[in-house]
Protein backbone atom coordinates (compact mmCIF):
# COMPACT_ATOMS: atom_id res chain seq x y z
CA UNK A 1 0.00 0.00 0.00
CA UNK A 2 1.03 3.38 -0.47
CA UNK A 3 -0.18 7.09 0.06
CA UNK A 4 -3.13 7.49 1.70
CA UNK A 5 -6.04 4.72 2.14
CA UNK A 6 -9.48 4.94 3.40
CA UNK A 7 -11.85 2.22 4.41
CA UNK A 8 -14.68 1.70 3.43
CA UNK A 9 -14.90 4.08 -0.11
CA UNK A 10 -18.69 3.44 0.43
CA UNK A 11 -20.94 3.43 3.44
CA UNK A 12 -24.63 3.81 3.68
CA UNK A 13 -26.40 3.87 7.32
CA UNK A 14 -29.26 4.42 9.01
CA UNK A 15 -29.72 7.13 11.44
CA UNK A 16 -29.15 5.20 14.43
CA UNK A 17 -26.56 2.97 13.29
CA UNK A 18 -23.16 3.62 14.37
CA UNK A 19 -20.15 3.06 11.73
CA UNK A 20 -16.14 4.17 11.78
CA UNK A 21 -14.13 5.54 8.88
CA UNK A 22 -10.62 4.44 8.64
CA UNK A 23 -7.84 6.03 7.59
CA UNK A 24 -4.10 5.26 7.17
CA UNK A 25 -1.16 6.83 5.81
CA UNK A 26 2.30 5.04 4.69
CA UNK A 27 4.03 8.38 4.07
CA UNK A 28 5.75 8.27 7.65
CA UNK A 29 3.55 11.96 7.87
CA UNK A 30 3.44 13.09 11.45
CA UNK A 31 -0.22 15.53 10.88
CA UNK A 32 -3.73 13.92 9.63
CA UNK A 33 -6.66 15.36 8.87
CA UNK A 34 -10.40 14.77 8.29
CA UNK A 35 -12.13 16.98 5.47
CA UNK A 36 -16.02 16.88 4.66
CA UNK A 37 -17.17 17.38 0.91
CA UNK A 38 -20.82 18.33 0.50
CA UNK A 39 -22.47 18.89 -2.63
CA UNK A 40 -22.10 22.72 -3.75
CA UNK A 41 -19.70 23.35 -0.60
CA UNK A 42 -16.39 23.94 -0.40
CA UNK A 43 -13.87 21.30 1.41
CA UNK A 44 -14.43 21.91 5.20
CA UNK A 45 -11.61 20.79 7.52
CA UNK A 46 -13.06 19.28 10.45
CA UNK A 47 -10.32 17.75 12.48
CA UNK A 48 -6.52 18.02 12.87
CA UNK A 49 -4.03 15.62 14.18
CA UNK A 50 -0.60 16.11 15.12
CA UNK A 51 1.78 13.43 16.97
CA UNK A 52 -1.52 11.86 17.41
CA UNK A 53 -2.75 14.77 19.77
CA UNK A 54 -5.90 16.83 18.31
CA UNK A 55 -4.56 20.07 17.31
CA UNK A 56 -8.13 21.28 15.57
CA UNK A 57 -11.39 20.77 15.72
CA UNK A 58 -13.84 23.29 13.71
CA UNK A 59 -17.02 23.19 15.41
CA UNK A 60 -17.90 19.51 14.55
CA UNK A 61 -20.84 18.30 16.22
CA UNK A 62 -20.14 15.90 18.72
CA UNK A 63 -21.83 12.73 16.59
CA UNK A 64 -18.45 12.56 14.77
CA UNK A 65 -15.35 11.33 17.25
CA UNK A 66 -12.16 11.26 16.03
CA UNK A 67 -9.82 9.13 17.54
CA UNK A 68 -5.83 9.07 16.13
CA UNK A 69 -4.13 5.59 18.10
CA UNK A 70 -0.96 6.27 16.26
CA UNK A 71 0.66 8.48 13.50
CA UNK A 72 -0.20 6.41 11.12
CA UNK A 73 -3.80 5.62 11.64
CA UNK A 74 -6.95 8.14 11.98
CA UNK A 75 -10.50 6.96 12.35
CA UNK A 76 -13.62 8.58 12.30
CA UNK A 77 -16.61 7.18 14.95
CA UNK A 78 -20.14 8.21 13.61
CA UNK A 79 -23.11 7.78 15.55
CA UNK A 80 -27.01 9.04 15.50
CA UNK A 81 -25.96 11.00 11.72
CA UNK A 82 -28.04 12.93 10.00
CA UNK A 83 -29.09 12.98 6.47
CA UNK A 84 -27.49 16.41 5.81
CA UNK A 85 -24.29 14.47 7.04
CA UNK A 86 -24.52 12.59 3.70
CA UNK A 87 -20.62 13.33 1.90
CA UNK A 88 -17.41 12.16 0.90
CA UNK A 89 -15.28 12.29 3.89
CA UNK A 90 -11.49 12.80 3.09
CA UNK A 91 -8.74 12.11 5.26
CA UNK A 92 -5.22 13.77 4.47
CA UNK A 93 -1.52 13.53 5.80
CA UNK A 94 1.28 15.87 5.91
CA UNK A 95 4.77 15.94 7.11
CA UNK A 96 4.42 18.39 9.51
CA UNK A 97 1.92 21.40 10.41
CA UNK A 98 4.65 24.10 9.07
CA UNK A 99 7.85 24.63 7.80
CA UNK A 100 7.39 24.00 4.27
CA UNK A 101 6.81 20.45 4.94
CA UNK A 102 3.11 21.10 4.90
CA UNK A 103 1.49 19.94 1.68
CA UNK A 104 -1.25 17.35 2.44
CA UNK A 105 -1.52 14.79 0.49
CA UNK A 106 -5.62 13.36 0.33
CA UNK A 107 -6.91 9.82 0.46
CA UNK A 108 -9.12 8.52 -1.99
CA UNK A 109 -12.34 9.20 0.16
CA UNK A 110 -15.29 7.36 1.70
CA UNK A 111 -18.71 8.42 0.84
CA UNK A 112 -21.29 8.40 2.76
CA UNK A 113 -25.23 8.48 2.62
CA UNK A 114 -27.41 8.32 5.89
CA UNK A 115 -30.81 7.06 5.32
CA UNK B 1 -9.95 35.34 7.85
CA UNK B 2 -8.81 33.82 3.87
CA UNK B 3 -11.22 33.49 1.06
CA UNK B 4 -10.52 31.56 -2.38
CA UNK B 5 -12.39 32.17 -5.04
CA UNK B 6 -12.72 30.36 -8.81
CA UNK B 7 -15.15 32.11 -11.10
CA UNK B 8 -15.19 29.67 -13.91
CA UNK B 9 -17.84 26.47 -12.28
CA UNK B 10 -16.99 24.76 -15.49
CA UNK B 11 -14.84 25.01 -18.90
CA UNK B 12 -14.36 22.89 -22.03
CA UNK B 13 -11.25 22.40 -23.61
CA UNK B 14 -10.09 20.69 -26.64
CA UNK B 15 -7.43 18.15 -26.33
CA UNK B 16 -3.82 19.17 -26.88
CA UNK B 17 -4.58 22.57 -26.05
CA UNK B 18 -3.70 24.60 -22.82
CA UNK B 19 -6.31 25.87 -20.48
CA UNK B 20 -6.02 28.29 -17.63
CA UNK B 21 -7.92 28.31 -14.39
CA UNK B 22 -8.72 31.13 -12.74
CA UNK B 23 -8.01 31.87 -9.05
CA UNK B 24 -7.77 35.13 -6.93
CA UNK B 25 -7.38 34.83 -3.28
CA UNK B 26 -7.80 37.21 -0.03
CA UNK B 27 -5.89 36.99 3.50
CA UNK B 28 -3.81 39.84 5.18
CA UNK B 29 -1.46 37.27 6.31
CA UNK B 30 2.26 38.19 4.57
CA UNK B 31 3.15 34.43 4.24
CA UNK B 32 1.27 32.04 3.04
CA UNK B 33 1.02 28.99 0.66
CA UNK B 34 -0.70 28.57 -2.39
CA UNK B 35 -1.87 24.67 -3.80
CA UNK B 36 -3.55 23.55 -7.09
CA UNK B 37 -5.62 20.12 -6.51
CA UNK B 38 -7.39 17.77 -9.24
CA UNK B 39 -10.17 15.53 -8.48
CA UNK B 40 -10.92 12.98 -10.95
CA UNK B 41 -14.97 11.30 -10.23
CA UNK B 42 -12.55 9.13 -8.24
CA UNK B 43 -13.09 11.54 -5.31
CA UNK B 44 -9.37 11.72 -4.68
CA UNK B 45 -7.76 14.66 -4.50
CA UNK B 46 -4.60 14.73 -6.27
CA UNK B 47 -1.97 17.69 -5.46
CA UNK B 48 -0.88 19.26 -8.52
CA UNK B 49 1.74 22.22 -7.86
CA UNK B 50 2.51 24.68 -4.62
CA UNK B 51 3.32 28.59 -4.74
CA UNK B 52 5.10 30.37 -1.79
CA UNK B 53 3.98 33.30 -1.18
CA UNK B 54 7.82 34.81 -0.88
CA UNK B 55 8.73 32.54 -3.69
CA UNK B 56 10.64 34.95 -6.45
CA UNK B 57 10.05 32.46 -9.64
CA UNK B 58 6.10 30.70 -10.90
CA UNK B 59 6.21 27.40 -9.42
CA UNK B 60 6.17 24.33 -12.42
CA UNK B 61 5.89 20.84 -12.35
CA UNK B 62 5.29 18.80 -15.70
CA UNK B 63 2.58 19.94 -17.62
CA UNK B 64 1.17 22.38 -14.83
CA UNK B 65 2.34 26.02 -14.03
CA UNK B 66 1.51 28.64 -11.51
CA UNK B 67 0.94 32.21 -13.07
CA UNK B 68 1.30 33.74 -9.59
CA UNK B 69 0.53 38.01 -9.61
CA UNK B 70 1.25 38.65 -5.99
CA UNK B 71 -0.27 42.46 -6.54
CA UNK B 72 -3.39 41.17 -8.04
CA UNK B 73 -3.68 38.03 -5.18
CA UNK B 74 -3.82 35.67 -8.21
CA UNK B 75 -2.76 32.14 -8.46
CA UNK B 76 -3.96 31.14 -11.79
CA UNK B 77 -3.23 27.01 -12.89
CA UNK B 78 -2.06 26.87 -16.43
CA UNK B 79 -2.18 23.09 -18.16
CA UNK B 80 -0.59 22.76 -21.19
CA UNK B 81 -1.28 20.19 -23.93
CA UNK B 82 -4.26 19.09 -22.29
CA UNK B 83 -4.77 15.38 -22.52
CA UNK B 84 -8.32 13.34 -21.74
CA UNK B 85 -7.24 12.10 -18.19
CA UNK B 86 -7.01 15.93 -16.88
CA UNK B 87 -10.79 15.86 -17.63
CA UNK B 88 -11.64 16.92 -13.37
CA UNK B 89 -12.39 18.81 -10.37
CA UNK B 90 -9.64 21.30 -9.88
CA UNK B 91 -9.22 23.47 -6.75
CA UNK B 92 -7.34 26.14 -5.54
CA UNK B 93 -6.29 26.15 -1.66
CA UNK B 94 -4.30 28.90 0.62
CA UNK B 95 -2.89 28.42 3.96
CA UNK B 96 -2.05 31.38 5.72
CA UNK B 97 0.82 30.86 7.90
CA UNK B 98 0.40 33.38 10.85
CA UNK B 99 -3.08 33.17 10.85
CA UNK B 100 -4.52 29.82 9.86
CA UNK B 101 -3.19 27.04 12.90
CA UNK B 102 -3.35 23.52 12.69
CA UNK B 103 -2.15 23.77 8.93
CA UNK B 104 -5.35 25.22 8.17
CA UNK B 105 -6.32 25.05 4.29
CA UNK B 106 -9.06 27.36 2.66
CA UNK B 107 -10.09 26.06 -0.51
CA UNK B 108 -12.43 27.58 -3.68
CA UNK B 109 -15.59 26.57 -4.81
CA UNK B 110 -13.80 24.13 -7.98
CA UNK B 111 -13.12 24.28 -11.61
CA UNK B 112 -14.63 21.53 -13.98
CA UNK B 113 -12.79 20.96 -16.72
CA UNK B 114 -13.85 18.54 -19.18
CA UNK B 115 -11.11 17.99 -22.13
CA UNK B 116 -12.73 17.23 -25.87
CA UNK B 117 -10.90 14.56 -28.11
Amino acid sequence: ETGVTQTPRHLVMGMTNKKSLKCEQHLGHNAMYWYKQSAKKPLELMFVYSLEERVENNSVPSRFSPECPNSSHLFLHLHTLQPEDSALYLCASSQDLAGGTDTQYFGPGTRLTVL
Amino acid sequence: AQKITQTQPGMFVQEKEAVTLDCTYDTSDPSYGLFWYKQPSSGEMIFLIYQGSYDQQNATEGRYSLNFQKARKSANLVISASQLGDSAMYFCAMRAYLEAAGNKLTFGGGTRVLVKP
